[in-house]
């Protein structure tokens, strides 16, 4: 596509359910990145996926979060059980290669936990 | 893992004049350092980035300077207008890409 989609572009959820957030990167590329950015803060790593080497989730803030990339294009980031705390911006970007190159951010996805 | 600093978290100037926001970095292993622009309720977006084998880059009237004996590297905007204001970040592109904190620039008319 012509850029990083992402879906849906909105959600509100209740306390306590499951959601699925979905990241569409730029064809070719390996690499894609998931952020999270609460209102009015920077820009927090989630997870990294580069090709087929296994993810750097150092940044997953607790074992509710999980995220996985099928086939190296799409991806889904799940959050299990959301709190209230989770409402934010989810931001995914992909890149074509690691680290030295742009990452292009798709729209995110605006999550609330009500 | 790495950590980037951004200094000052927020800047304010009058139409005209320049800013200047600076971001230190800890790790060498990377080569590549951007800066991404975010307008409110917008995406990130690249503005200009610096790779380790030159110490600086120009673009109108964005430039970016990189010391990596200091490790460290800052972003200029000369004759700043009203639609320079957003919150800019710095990133360090290594292996993964670490953003700075941010800096929100307002652009005073």
């Amino acid at each position: 596509g012509a850029g990083v989609s992402q879906s849906p572009s909105n959600k509100v959820t209740e306390k306590g359910k499951d959601v699925e957030l979905r990241c569409d990167p730029i064809s070719g590329h390996t690499a894609l990145y998931w952020y999270r950015q609460s209102l009015g803060q920077g820009l927090e790593f989630l997870i990294y996926f580069q090709g087929n080497s296994a993810p750097d989730k150092s940044g997953l803030p607790s074992d509710r979060f999980s995220a996985e990339r099928t086939g190296g294009s799409v991806s889904t980031l799940t959050i299990q059980r959301t709190q209230q705390e989770d409402s934010a911006v989810y931001l995914c970007a992909s890149s074509r290669r690691q680290g030295g190159t742009e990452a292009f951010f798709g729209q995110g996805t605006r999550l609330t936990v009500v | 893992g790495e950590n980037v600093e951004q200094h000052p978290s927020t800047l304010s100037v009058q139409e005209g004049d320049s800013a200047v926001i600076k971001c230190t970095y800890s790790d060498s292993a990377s080569n590549y350092f951007p800066w991404y622009k975010q307008e409110l309720g917008k995406r990130p977006q690249l503005i200009i980035d610096i790779r380790s084998n030159v110490g600086e880059k120009k673009d109108q009237r964005i430039a970016v300077t990189l010391n990596k004996t200091a490790k460290h590297f800052s972003l200029h905007i000369t004759e700043t207008q009203p639609e320079d204001s957003a919150v800019y970040f710095c990133a360090w592109g290594g292996q993964n890409f670490v953003f700075g904190p941010g800096t929100r620039l307002s652009v005073l008319p």
